[in-house]
């Protein structure tokens, strides 16, 4: 059965960087893109960006660019979302969640999130 | 960015009843639209694609329809475990976005 598992809750300082990781089993792993979104405390879904593990293409969102990376590791089956100069709004839940490989379209399957608080 | 909003944003209901969420777009984006359940806690799951297509595994009484601007999910007769917030999002450009969210609630 197809599973995303994501690493554990992280608390960083403002300014600081974090990397989330999501481990994907259960299928062919580069025959698929992966999108990361994000929900803050309370609040509704907000779509970060999408790489394709085919062929490592990305598509980021404006608001982040230039903060955020996303990269796969085709020998682990493993995507990373990378976000740096970290603000106390960065604070949310991280999914990563399986779209197709071509485009960001929709996310069939999702990790179970991981929980990133920025604080002093 | 096209902006997507879900109306009501939240409304009670009774087992049984049947539920329609409303998700309108800023702009047209044909029937580039999925929606998904969240519980609380919980990740969201991928209920309708592409306005209308069922998802493997989803129950037959959620139905989506709609194209353009406007988009209906119809829960055909609620069960216990579709209380829930629901969220449509478009997939027609990038940024790809969601509604606000509607919450179910038990009557």
């Amino acid at each position: 059965q197809v599973q995303l598992v994501q690493s554990g809750a992280e608390v960083k300082k403002p300014g600081a960087s974090v990397k989330v990781s999501c481990e994907a089993s259960g299928y062919i792993f580069n025959k698929y893109g992966i999108s990361w979104v994000r929900q803050a405390p309370g609040q509704g879904l907000e779509w970060m960006g999408w790489i394709s593990a085919y062929n490592g293409n990305t598509k980021y969102a404006q608001k982040l660019q230039g903060r955020v990376t996303m990269t796969t590791d085709t020998s682990t089956s493993t995507a990373y979302m990378e976000l740096r100069s970290l603000r106390s709004d960065d604070t949310a839940v991280y999914y990563c969640a399986r779209d197709i490989a071509a485009a960001a379209l929709k996310f069939d399957y999702w990790g179970q999130g991981t929980l990133v608080t920025v604080s002093s | 960015d096209i902006q997507m909003t879900q109306s009501p944003s939240s409304l009670s209901a009774s087992v049984g009843d049947r539920v329609t969420v409303t998700c309108r777009a800023s702009q047209s984006i044909s029937s580039y639209l999925n929606w998904y359940q969240q519980k609380p806690g919980k990740a969201p799951k991928l209920l309708i694609f592409a306005a209308s297509s069922l998802q493997s595994g989803v129950p037959s009484r959620f139905s989506g329809s709609g194209s353009g601007t406007e988009f209906t999910l119809t829960i055909s007769s609620l069960q216990p475990e579709d209380f829930a917030t629901y969220y449509c999002q478009q997939s027609y450009s990038t940024p790809l976005t969601f509604g606000g969210g509607t919450k179910v609630e038990i009557k």
